[in-house]
Formats: C-alpha cells, sequence, structure tokens
C-alpha cells in the first residue's frame, strides 16, 4: 500500500529534551516536507527537500532540523524543544515536477512539549 | 508569490442540506488547485485538483469545485452533507515553480442532524 507513515503518532516530552520524528515513503517520491498544524494558523510548512541531500527552509524552520540521507526518509529533529513546538505534525511527499504540488499526508503526530 | 484565502472559519449546516466552502487565491497566472479533507485525528486526504481543462472538477465522497478565474475563486460543493463529512478542509494553491503549494487556514465544517 501506497503511504507515508510517521513515528511516534503521540509523543509528550520535557523542555530540552532532544527528539526525532521520523518520517518514511514507499512511493518513491522525490519531493518531501513537513508541516506543522496549529488552531487558526492551518498548516505551515517547516522544511523541504527536493532530493537526497538537498533540504531548505519553510515558513517556520526556527528549532528544527531535518536530513535526507536517503530517498526515502525524512526525519525531524528537535533539538531543544520548547513549549512553543507544541503541535501537531505532518510529512507529506510528492512527485518531482509541476505534479509535485499535490502532496501525500501522513497520519500526524501530536507533539506536547512542557 | 501566491496566497490562498478561505474566509469562512466555521460553517455549520444541517445532515443533507448542501455545502459551499469558500476559496479564493491571489496569483497573476491559474495556478494548481487543490481541496484536502481532514477528518478528526487523520491526516490530510485529497478531495480534488485542477490543473487545466474543464473547470468544474469531481472528486471523491461526492464533493465538486468549480474554477472561476474571474473570480480567482475555486469553491468546494457537496449537494447533500453527510454527518461523516463533518472535519476540517483545506484549500491549497501550487504556482510559481517552486513547486511547493500554500494552504489556507482550514474551514471546520460541523453537520447537526
Amino acid at each position: 500500500e501506497a503511504q507515508v507513515t510517521q513515528n511516534p503518532r503521540y509523543l509528550i516530552t520535557v523542555t530540552g529534551k532532544k527528539l526525532t520524528v521520523t518520517c518514511s515513503q514507499n512511493m518513491n517520491h522525490e519531493y518531501m516536507s513537513w508541516y506543522r498544524q496549529d488552531p487558526g494558523l492551518g498548516l505551515r510548512q517547516i522544511y523541504y527537500s527536493m532530493n537526497v541531500e538537498v533540504t531548505d527552509k519553510g515558513d517556520v524552520p526556527e528549532g528544527y532540523k531535518v536530513s535526507r540521507k536517503e530517498k526515502r526518509n525524512f526525519p525531524l529533529i528537535l533539538e531543544s524543544p520548547s513549549p512553543n513546538q507544541t503541535s501537531l505534525y505532518f510529512c507529506a511527499s510528492s512527485y518531482k515536477g509541476p505534479s509535485s504540488y499535490e502532496q501525500y499526508f501522513g497520519p500526524g503526530t501530536r507533539l506536547t512539549v512542557t | 508569490a501566491q496566497s490562498v484565502t478561505q474566509p469562512d472559519i466555521h460553517i455549520t449546516v444541517s445532515e443533507g442540506a448542501s455545502l459551499e466552502l469558500r476559496c479564493n487565491y491571489s496569483y497573476g497566472a491559474t495556478p494548481y488547485l487543490f481541496w484536502y479533507v481532514q477528518s478528526p485525528g487523520q491526516g490530510l486526504q485529497l478531495l480534488l485538483k485542477y490543473f487545466s481543462g474543464d473547470t468544474l472538477v469531481q472528486g471523491i465522497k461526492g464533493f465538486e469545485a468549480e474554477f472561476k478565474r474571474s473570480q480567482s475563486s475555486f469553491n468546494l460543493r457537496k449537494p447533500s452533507v453527510h454527518w461523516s463529512d463533518a472535519a476540517e478542509y483545506f484549500c491549497a494553491v501550487g504556482a510559481g515553480g517552486s513547486y511547493i503549494p500554500t494552504f489556507g487556514r482550514g474551514t471546520s465544517l460541523i453537520v447537526h442532524p
């Protein structure tokens, strides 16, 4: 089944404790992205990647890191989480080119930072 | 850069009533247009998309949307809403060669029995 998977689905952590949210897709997509969703603000892009070893900042990159060492994986790293990073996070992937605007989303990771 | 506006934060309809969710975009040319649905506790699922051609597009779950260039709009419609349609709906726009879409802030649909 074609899908984007994220782990964990739910995470409660404390301020300053490094964490990684994994994302993997099995559709051989070139593009991958991370979004955060907050009430009233919709979806905001954190980082995106157009290829292996190619990443770029989205609209709200502060406090986050990403890496793309393999085509299928795109982990999101919070080196020192803070309460304002409490949010619902989505990973997405897409094909290269004009159809890349059509995103395939993972199920989401709800993160709470206390 | 393109932008997208969903003017309604919440919409409440009765089950069986018709539905129209509004989406307006700002871009100089015709963009790629999308509607996604997010059911409670779920990820986003593509309802329909418009790239070119017929301006009335059909999607899944009985939804349709009409692209109106003159109004820079891509409104989502459904003739008869079911309780299971209660969800968050996002309009998205792709344009400008960045290959990364811009999302609206979403419209929350509440369905009364």
